[in-house]
Parts: structure tokens; C-alpha cells; sequence
């Protein structure tokens, strides 16, 4: 069966600090992946998404950036975080596309603040 | 991208049905409604989904409207366990880029 771990489930940092969140999946191959991040109280905002190694896209401009070293490992990172960069992230992945259901499974999610 | 609209809370009394609305009027032929919640400091978890027919499992079924511009996801019978915000989402079959959250349902189950 498939699983997604993320890590860390919590983390306090500095403003100015670098950050570097991984997600990795188990049980499945060439998954799409996704990071999402949810501030206190909003939606889930779609922060980075990727289709294969090497291959990512970006949402939105910020100071975040995500790397896929891997088929299955997904890492965010920043050099400097900001205070607005506090909130709940999340790793999802889901498999295939083109006519395919596309669920996405997520995983447990990091809070993140800065302080 | 196509947006949907929820009801931003609801609530329901345990052991009754809870139908939860959706919009999605600019939704597009490749897009399937997918229904997710999310329990507090958790992630999302994925209840259901479908294209143009209504759909049955074992946590929800999904009603579409014949146009395809509004969607209601039925639990029911409520639990207290089933509080959690209720998320509709557009997912296309045609691109993985296609997300978009709404802005979701808070469910509140009364004993």
C-alpha cells in the first residue's frame, strides 16, 4: 500500500533562518506531487507541484522553492524565512493524468512558525 | 481556472443527513469534482468523487447536477466524527496543474 511521510510534524524558526521540509512516498512510482501551504483559518494554497524529477512548478512568486532530487521525495525549501511564511504545510501526491481520477493523498502536514 | 463556491459553515444534528452544496458554474468538460475534509491538524482526506453521475461509497455519495454547475455531497447520517471542513474541489483530467480549493465548508455535528 502507499504511504506519504512528511517531517517534521512541527518546527519553530527564526525570521532570516533557511528552512527544508521532505516528503517521501512509498509504495508507488512516478506520483505527481504537490505543496500546498494553509495559513490559520484559510484554504489550502497550491505552493509547488511536479510531474518527474527535476520537473517543477511553480504557483505563486514568493521565497519558497521545491526541489524533486528523487521519483518519490519532494523537498521545500527557503534560504531566509519571512514571518508571513508561518502556516500549515502540506505534501500530497497523486498518480497519472489524462483521463485518470487523479486523487490526491496527503500527508500529515508540518507547522511551520516563524517567529 | 475554474472556482467553486461553498457555504463558508453548516450544521447538523448526529444521526441526520447533511447535504453540503457546491457551485462550480465555470466548471469544464475535463474537470472531475473531487470532495475532500479535513479534520483539525491533519491533512486533507480524500471522500469522494465523479464526473457526470452521481456516486456512492462507503463515506459519502456525490449528487451532480445534470449541467454539471453544482455538486452535493451527502453524508447520511451524520457522526461527530464527520466535523471537519468540507472541501470541493475541480481536478482536471487533463493536467495535474489543475487545482483549485474552494473555500470550504465548516461541518458542525450537534449531539
Amino acid at each position: 500500500s502507499q504511504t506519504i511521510h512528511q517531517w517534521p510534524a512541527t518546527l519553530v524558526q527564526p525570521v532570516g533562518s533557511p528552512l527544508s521540509l521532505e516528503c517521501t512516498v512509498e509504495g508507488t512510482s512516478n506520483p505527481n506531487l504537490y505543496w500546498y501551504r494553509q495559513a490559520a483559518g484559510r484554504g489550502l494554497q497550491l505552493l509547488f507541484y511536479s510531474v518527474g524529477i527535476g520537473q517543477i512548478s511553480s504557483e505563486v512568486p514568493q521565497n519558497l522553492s521545491a526541489s524533486r532530487p528523487q521519483d518519490r521525495q519532494f523537498i521545500l525549501s527557503s534560504k531566509k524565512l519571512l514571518l508571513s511564511d508561518s502556516g500549515f504545510y502540506l505534501c500530497a501526491w497523486s498518480v497519472g493524468a489524462g483521463g485518470t481520477r487523479n486523487i490526491q493523498y496527503f500527508g500529515a502536514g508540518t507547522r511551520l512558525s516563524v517567529l | 481556472d475554474a472556482k467553486t463556491t461553498q457555504p463558508n459553515s453548516m450544521e447538523s444534528n448526529e444521526e441526520e443527513p447533511v447535504h453540503l452544496p457546491c457551485n462550480h458554474s465555470t466548471i469544464s468538460g475535463t474537470d472531475y469534482i473531487h470532495w475532500y475534509r479535513q479534520l483539525p491538524s491533519q491533512g486533507p482526506e480524500y471522500v469522494i468523487h465523479g464526473l457526470t453521475s452521481n456516486v456512492n461509497n462507503r463515506m459519502a455519495s456525490l449528487a451532480i447536477a445534470e449541467d454539471r454547475k453544482s455538486s452535493t455531497l451527502i453524508l447520511h447520517r451524520a457522526t461527530l466524527r464527520d466535523a471537519a471542513v468540507y472541501y470541493c474541489i475541480l481536478i482536471s483530467s487533463g493536467s495535474a496543474r489543475q487545482l483549485t480549493f474552494g473555500s470550504g465548508t465548516q461541518l458542525t455535528v450537534l449531539p
